[in-house]
This record gives structure tokens, sequence and C-alpha cells, in this order.
């Protein structure tokens, strides 16, 4: 089992929709949880963080996370072309270095 | 500011070069990271070091060298590289849990 799963997609959404992406993660004691936006041939660039379950708004970007379930996710609403964009999940555990990534999904926003 | 500058932006060397990738936050951020990508892959764990000392080595090849000459630099230095290893090659920074990216180094390996 991988420690950090997503969804490969692509998901493709029309513009002005709710993107919904989802992350599993499978160690219990994952404490900080990041979703990173990355342009092809771009660096990684944060998005959101989120340390307690719930949810987390900033702009457009809301994360949820629920820990119970190891599970979270970002939703995007009102999606724009500029959104097109793979999103990667990464999880820390607790007082380390060591983050681990997903795999990304891969997000097609259509005009 | 949350600034991550990588140099150079993009390197072509052949198998028997030595070469270095230079890293530098001015944060105060007191660990930093290598990291490899390849093309639609995720950023795959290098090197970790905290306060300057190399905590983590993901078992990678000798044929890199990490070196963190203060709290500020991180170099990765090449040898001896192998066609497979062109990729980008991402260094981060973090003061806490957040790790910020720099913008990498597109490495091809002739």
């Amino acid at each position: 089992q991988k420690e950090v799963e997503q969804n490969s997609g692509p998901l493709s959404v029309p513009e002005g929709a709710i993107a919904s992406l989802n992350c599993t993660y499978s160690d219990r004691g994952s404490q900080s949880f990041f979703w990173y936006r990355q342009y092809s041939g771009k660096s990684p660039e944060l998005i959101m963080f989120i340390y307690s379950n719930g949810d987390k708004e900033d702009g457009r970007f809301t994360a949820q996370l629920n820990k119970a379930s190891q599970y979270v996710s970002l939703l995007i609403r009102d999606s724009q072309p500029s959104d097109s964009a793979t999103y990667l999940c990464a999880v820390k555990g607790y007082n380390n270095n060591d983050m681990r990534f997903g795999a990304g999904t891969r997000l097609t926003v259509k005009p | 500011d949350t600034e991550v500058t990588q140099t150079p932006k993009h390197l072509v060397m052949g198998m028997t070069n030595k070469k270095s990738l230079k890293c530098e936050q001015h944060m105060g951020h007191r660990a930093m990271y290598w990291y490899k990508q390849k093309a639609k892959k995720p950023p795959e764990l290098m090197f970790v070091y905290s306060y300057e000392k190399l905590s983590i080595n993901e078992s990678v090849p000798s044929r890199f060298s990490p070196e963190c000459p203060n709290s500020s630099l991180l170099n990765l230095h090449l040898h001896a590289l192998q066609p497979e290893d062109s990729a980008l090659y991402l260094c981060a920074s973090s003061g806490s849990d957040t790790q910020y990216f720099g913008p990498g180094t597109r490495l091809t390996v002739l």
C-alpha cells in the first residue's frame, strides 16, 4: 500500500464548476497535510496546509481533513482554466522532516 | 518572502563531467531538501539537512553528493551521472512544517 494515494486523473471539469481532489494516507501518526499545485515544467507551489480535522478555506480553495478516515481533500470553487495543473497531496509525521507526496492528480478546467 | 533560489536553471552534462547544483534561502529555515522529479511523477526525496547536518539520505547513489556549507546554502555535487539521472532537481526549505520549493534545475545527462 502506498503511503499517500491520489487518483491520478485526469480530472476534467468545466469552467465555473467545483473541482474535488482527494487523497488518502496510510500513516495514522501523520500530523500535517499539504496541497501543492504544479504547472507543467515548473516547481510545486504551496496552495493550502491543514493540521486539524474539519475544513479550512482560503479564497476559492477549501481543504478538508478527516483523520479518522485518513482522508484529505481539496475543493476548488469557480474553477478557472488557469487552475489546470497537477495537484500534489503531501503528508508529514510529527516532528520530522520527511514529507511524503502522492502521485498527483492532473486537473483540466475546460473553458 | 518565501523565496528559494536555485542555479543553474538548466544543465547539460556528459557522463564523465563533474558539476554542482546550488540552492539558497534567506528565510532562516533550518531544514533544506533535495528532491528529484521525473516527468509525470511526484518529487522523490533524496536528502534532508536539518541544522546543517544530514538527517535523511534516501539510499541515493554515491554519484550524488550533498553539502550544506551553512544554514542558507545547499549544494548537490554530481559526478559520473547516468542518462537516467536526467530529471528536474528541486531544492526546498522549511522553518516548521511547510516546505517551500525553489524553481528547480533541469538536468540532462548525455
